[in-house]
């Protein structure tokens, strides 16, 4: 079957740096994505990896490692509106481009 | 309309009733889809759709239907809403499915 690991819960304090983990086992690997969501409010985009490595976005950095099903999404300077979910999803094929998620992982930014 | 308008915003539903969630997108987006979002569950693939006249089942399709007829539709069906059809749904769409996808704002959805 298909499954996406991920922490629950994180907590951090403004100005430090935080990386949430995820590992995923799926049938084929089309690429894997981080969302970020506010509570009450929908998902959006933050980053995208395709191929090994990291892809750098200002304050927010991804990496993956497909031979070991790994990605962590690095945040960096935080700031307590970065408090949200951060959800980790994966492209498999199967579905066509249809993502399955894991269940997210809550970060607290505190002062 | 800019990106993606689901209707309702919010619906307190009797079990039994049938049920119509609607998902509009003006991106011409070519693949659509329907998740719903469950406390501690995380989202879940309920139907997709990859092209206008094609629909798939993803992870939880039992107890919901979907069509689409044109680019810019892709409406949920509930025929008989259960209590456990409580959660909050999500529609999405994607071009390519390379840079992300749009999600609409959901629709809260409370059988009671």
């Amino acid at each position: 079957g298909q499954n996406i690991d991920q922490p629950t819960e994180m907590t951090a304090t403004e100005g430090a740096i935080v990386q949430i983990n995820c590992t995923y086992q799926t049938s084929g690997f089309n690429g894997l994505f981080w969302y970020q969501q506010h509570a009450g409010e929908a998902p959006t985009f933050l980053s995208y990896n395709v191929l090994d490595g990291l892809e750098e976005k200002g304050r927010f950095s991804s990496f993956l490692s497909r031979s070991k099903g790994y990605s962590y999404l690095l945040l960096k300077e935080l700031q307590m509106k970065d408090s949200a979910s951060y959800l980790c999803a994966v492209s498999y094929g199967q579905a066509g481009t249809a993502l399955i998620f894991g269940k997210g992982t809550t970060l607290s930014v505190s002062s | 309309i800019a990106g993606i308008t689901q209707a309702p915003t919010s619906q307190i539903l009797a079990a039994g009733r049938r049920m119509t969630l609607r998902c509009t997108q003006d991106m011409r987006h070519n693949a659509m889809y329907w998740y719903r979002q469950d406390l501690g569950l995380g989202l879940r693939l309920i139907h997709y759709s990859n092209t206008a006249g094609t629909t798939g089942k993803g992870e939880v399709p039992d107890g919901y239907s979907v069509s689409r007829a044109n680019t810019d539709d892709f409406p949920l069906t509930l025929a008989s809403a259960v209590p456990s059809q409580t959660s909050v749904y999500f529609c999405a769409s994607s071009d390519s499915g390379l840079y992300g996808y749009t999600f609409g704002s959901g629709t809260r959805l409370t059988v009671v």
